[in-house]
């Protein structure tokens, strides 16, 4: 597609649920990132996705979180057991190269849990 | 782990004037990055530097990486409505090329 494409853009969950987030980075970029952006605060490194290698997932808060990617394409986030510090906008990006200029960021997926 | 201070936290301006912010950190940057955010939607790169002392323009946009490599300024001339939103300094961080480190940002109110 044109641009990096997540959904849903908003979702709502009850305390305790599990919850997957998904994004479509834009055809042909290798490396894919996602990040959370609480509010009022700057982004977050969560996980990183570079072609085959092995995922760069040092920025994952707790073991709830958790990603993968299908080849270089459709990347999951999935939140298990969502509590409300988990309330966020969580932003996927996707790059040609890992490098940070090149990053194109989709709109995001706001997360509320209550 | 490396930290970006954004100041100041909001600003709010009337339509022509000049804005200027900035960034700074404890520890060196070899890249500054400024992003805008508008509301809903994911940051969008606005200029990268990679040089001290570096002063790079992107039309009323003008950003200059200090000479310290720890702080980075962004300026906006002729301030017009549009230019409401979130500005960030990001940089790559913990010794990778892909891992950003973002500041809080500054948010940025243009009254017409």
């Amino acid at each position: 597609g044109a641009g990096v494409s997540q959904s849903p853009s908003n979702k709502v969950t009850e305390k305790g649920k599990d919850v997957e987030l998904r994004c479509d980075p834009i055809s042909g970029h290798t490396a894919l990132y996602w990040y959370r952006q609480r509010l009022g605060q700057g982004l977050e490194f969560l996980i990183y996705f570079q072609g085959n290698s092995a995922p760069d997932k040092s920025g994952l808060p707790s073991d709830r979180f958790s990603a993968e990617r299908t080849g270089e394409s459709v990347s999951t986030l999935t939140i298990q057991r969502t509590q409300q510090e988990d309330s966020a906008v969580y932003l996927c990006a996707s790059s040609l190269i890992g490098t940070g200029p090149g990053y194109t960021f989709g709109s995001g997926t706001r997360l509320t849990v209550v | 782990g490396q930290q970006l201070n954004q100041s100041p936290q909001s600003m709010f301006i009337q339509e022509g004037e000049d804005v200027s912010m900035n960034c700074t950190s404890s520890s060196i940057f070899n890249t500054w990055l400024w992003y805008k955010q508008d509301p809903g939607e994911g940051p969008v790169l606005l200029i990268a530097l990679y040089k001290a002392g570096e002063l790079t323009s992107n039309g009323r946009l003008t950003a200059q990486f200090g000479t310290t490599r720890k702080d980075s300024f962004l300026n906006i001339s002729a301030s017009i409505p549009s230019d409401v939103g979130i500005y960030f300094c990001a940089g790559p961080s913990g010794g990778s090329n892909y891992k950003l480190t973002f500041g809080k940002g500054t948010l940025l109110t243009v009254n017409p």
